[in-house]
């Protein structure tokens, strides 16, 4: 079975400093799918970034960039230039390309300090 | 429109009352989700509907009772619940079902038993 760990249940960063989030995951699957998704204050959860397995190349999304390690199944986000409004709960998500749910890690609080 | 709507945004309800959470989604989606989730914890997946059918069901008891009247509604039916089912109930969408989709998620309607 799939699993997702973060392991810093929070953690904080200095507005316009920039902060990763830890996520490892374990999966016996070649081809899979990794997400970030942040839930603010407010509730909704967001989409922040996506990764395919079978790209090598980590993805980007204006601030925010992945560092995919396939091997050792790790999937980092760093936040640059972090903002007031980055501060939420991070979650790293897994997917299997098959017809089935997507695995939700437990979660990082990250607070900005101003 | 990259929305899905839920209603209402908060509810509280009696151990012997019925109430229905409602949530809607224009996005063309074939799969629809309702979540559980806990103050700090990850949302706990509870039932998926693909095409309409209703394809997961993640042993949840049977007062909570999912329909899916059509492509862009689903409900959640609420019968004799107990405290400990308090908690923001959140629905999402996705283009298909698979793991490798994006989910779009509602704000939450936010249940409290009593």
């Amino acid at each position: 079975a799939q699993t997702v760990t973060q392991s810093q249940p929070e953690m904080s960063v200095q507005e316009a400093e920039t902060v990763t989030l830890s996520c490892t995951y374990d999966t016996s699957e070649s081809d899979y799918y990794l997400f970030w998704y942040k839930q603010p204050p407010s509730r909704q959860m967001i989409l922040v970034i996506r990764q395919e397995a079978y790209k090598q190349q980590n993805a980007t999304e204006n601030r925010f960039s992945v560092n995919f390690q396939k091997a050792a199944k790790s999937f980092s986000l760093k936040i640059s230039d972090s903002q007031l409004g980055d501060a939420a709960m991070y979650f790293c998500a897994y997917g299997g390309t098959s017809y089935d749910k997507v695995i939700f890690g437990p979660g990082t609080s990250l607070s900005v300090i101003p | 429109d990259t929305e899905v709507t839920q209603t209402p945004k908060h509810l509280v309800m009696g151990m012997t009352n019925k109430k229905s959470l409602k949530c809607e989604q224009h996005m063309g989606h074939r799969a629809m989700y309702w979540y559980k989730q806990k103050a700090k914890k990850p949302p706990e997946l509870m039932f998926v509907y693909s095409y309409e059918k209703l394809s997961i069901n993640e042993s949840v008891p049977s007062r909570f009772s999912p329909e899916c009247p059509n492509s862009s509604l689903l409900n959640l039916h609420l019968h004799a619940l107990q405290p400990e089912d308090s908690a923001l109930y959140l629905c999402a969408s996705s283009r298909t079902g698979q793991g490798s989709t994006e989910a779009f998620f509602g704000q939450g309607t936010r249940l409290t038993v009593v």
